[in-house]
């Protein structure tokens, strides 16, 4: 059955420094979603993207944050500068179509010191 | 603003037991409902959807929710546990216009 993929499933990084979270959605779906979930705290919403853009961003998505998808399969979530606060567990999800259900995959959690 | 509310942080029940889970959405119209469940460790995965049509839906892993619009709920039920279902489960809706919002999550534990 197809799945989402994340790596890595643990990075651990110094406040500043810059991160790439990658993913590999499923291969015929066309929607795309980072989501983040800070320990004991609820998922939230960061960023999606379809059609080589985004084309939706929450309030925590600001300039310290991008999304690219380079190469087709990959969708990679960058944080520029990352602050003691960027530590969460980061999902990755992907859907066929828009409002159908979303496939997560099994997370990267980053930890900034 | 839409929103999900799961009501209850930790809930405990006996391997054997019934068990309900309640979520309560805030929307302008009849959302998209979902039902996830997280393993530690390990990602979210569906147990099941509610987009339109027979308001009690069946899920994988004998789990079901009925959506009541009167009560703006959409409830998970299970009628016998089993200590595998111990895990961190989620409601979420989407509004179609709205990215996908998820309530704080209820924590179920199952004891012998």
């Amino acid at each position: 059955e197809p799945e989402v993929t994340q790596t890595p499933s643990h990075q651990v990084t110094q406040m500043g420094q810059e991160v790439i979270l990658r993913c590999v959605p499923i291969s015929n779906h066309l929607y795309f979603y980072w989501y983040r979930q800070i320990l004991g705290q609820k998922v939230e919403f960061l960023v999606s993207f379809y059609n080589n853009e985004i084309s939706e961003k929450s309030e925590i998505f600001d300039d310290q944050f991008s999304v690219e998808r380079p190469d087709g399969s990959n969708f990679t979530l960058k944080i520029r500068s990352t602050k003691l606060e960027d530590s969460a567990m980061y999902f990755c999800a992907s859907t066929a179509s828009f409002r159908n259900e979303q496939f997560f995959g099994p997370g990267t959690r980053l930890t900034v010191l | 603003a839409q929103s999900v509310t799961q009501p209850d942080i930790h809930i405990t029940v006996s391997e054997g037991a019934s068990l309900e889970l309640r979520c309560n959405y805030s929307y302008g119209a009849t959302p998209y409902l979902f039902w996830y469940v997280q393993s530690p460790g390990q990602g979210l995965q569906l147990l099941l959807k509610y987009f339109s049509g027979d308001t009690l839906v069946q899920g994988i892993k004998g789990f079901e929710a009925e959506f009541k619009r009167s009560q703006s709920s959409f409830n998970l039920r299970k009628p016998s546990v089993h200590w595998s279902d111990a895990a961190e489960y989620f409601c979420a809706g989407d509004s179609g216009n709205t990215p996908l919002v998820f309530g704080k999550g209820t924590r179920l534990s199952v004891i012998a």
